[in-house]
């Protein structure tokens, strides 16, 4: 069965303290992974996806297919990172996204 | 700017009473979709169209419908409410996925209440 597993409802760090958001997932074959942001108020949105390999607002993640991972990560947590953030796996054969129940990140001063 | 809108954002329904709610957008995306998302749960995808060709999933209940009429405007129909059916709905649009950079952009929700 595909699945996204996000172990942690809440994580709470000091701002400039580091940042893993941990993703776990279950496919078989080659995975398509995303994170999506929710902001106070805002719409769910993109923030990275796997495949660009790319860095925004200073977060990464790196796909270890080994085990089965896809952690959010950055060096240095900002207050305005405080969201709820979502690691999605694209679904086989079509377009449809499979959500992990989210991990609200809270970064206070 | 180029967005998915939904409306009404806050809906209150009673139960057993038809309610639809809408979905708009102005990227001209091929593809539209929408999830049902409770409390502290993950979204939950409850079909999509692609083009015109809608695609349910298995476990959506029946009481679920949508319409596609054409490519801007998507529509939920809950035939007969159930107080379960209390959650955000979430419309999101994308590109057909061989155009590359595939994402999906999400409207604001609506939050529809059953009493």
């Amino acid at each position: 069965a595909q699945r996204v597993t996000q172990p942690e409802k809440l994580l709470s760090v000091f701002k400039g303290a580091p940042v893993e958001l941990k993703c776990n997932y279950s496919y078989s074959g080659s995975p398509e992974l995303f994170w999506y942001v929710q902001y106070s108020r805002q719409r769910l949105q993109l923030l990275l996806r796997h495949i660009s390999r790319e860095s925004i607002k200073g977060f990464t993640a790196d796909l270890n297919k080994g085990e089965t991972s896809f952690h959010l990560k950055k060096p240095f947590a900002q207050e305005e990172d405080s969201a709820m953030y979502y690691c999605a796996l694209r679904r086989q054969a079509g377009t449809a996204l499979i959500f992990g129940k989210g991990t609200t990140l809270s970064v206070s001063s | 700017d180029a967005m998915v809108i939904q409306n009404p954002r806050y809906q209150v329904t009673q139960f057993g009473k038809p309610v639809t709610l809408s979905c708009s957008q102005t990227l001209n995306h091929n593809v539209m979709y929408w999830y049902q998302q409770k409390s502290s749960q993950a979204p939950k995808l409850l079909f999509h169209y692609y083009d015109k060709d809608f695609n349910n999933e298995a476990d959506t209940p029946d009481n679920f419908q949508s319409r596609r009429p054409n490519t801007s405007f998507c529509f939920l129909d809950i035939r007969s409410p159930g107080l379960g059916d209390a959650a955000m709905y979430l419309c999101a649009t994308s590109r057909a996925p061989t155009s590359g950079g595939y994402e999906q952009y999400f409207g604001p929700g609506t939050r529809l209440t059953v009493t």
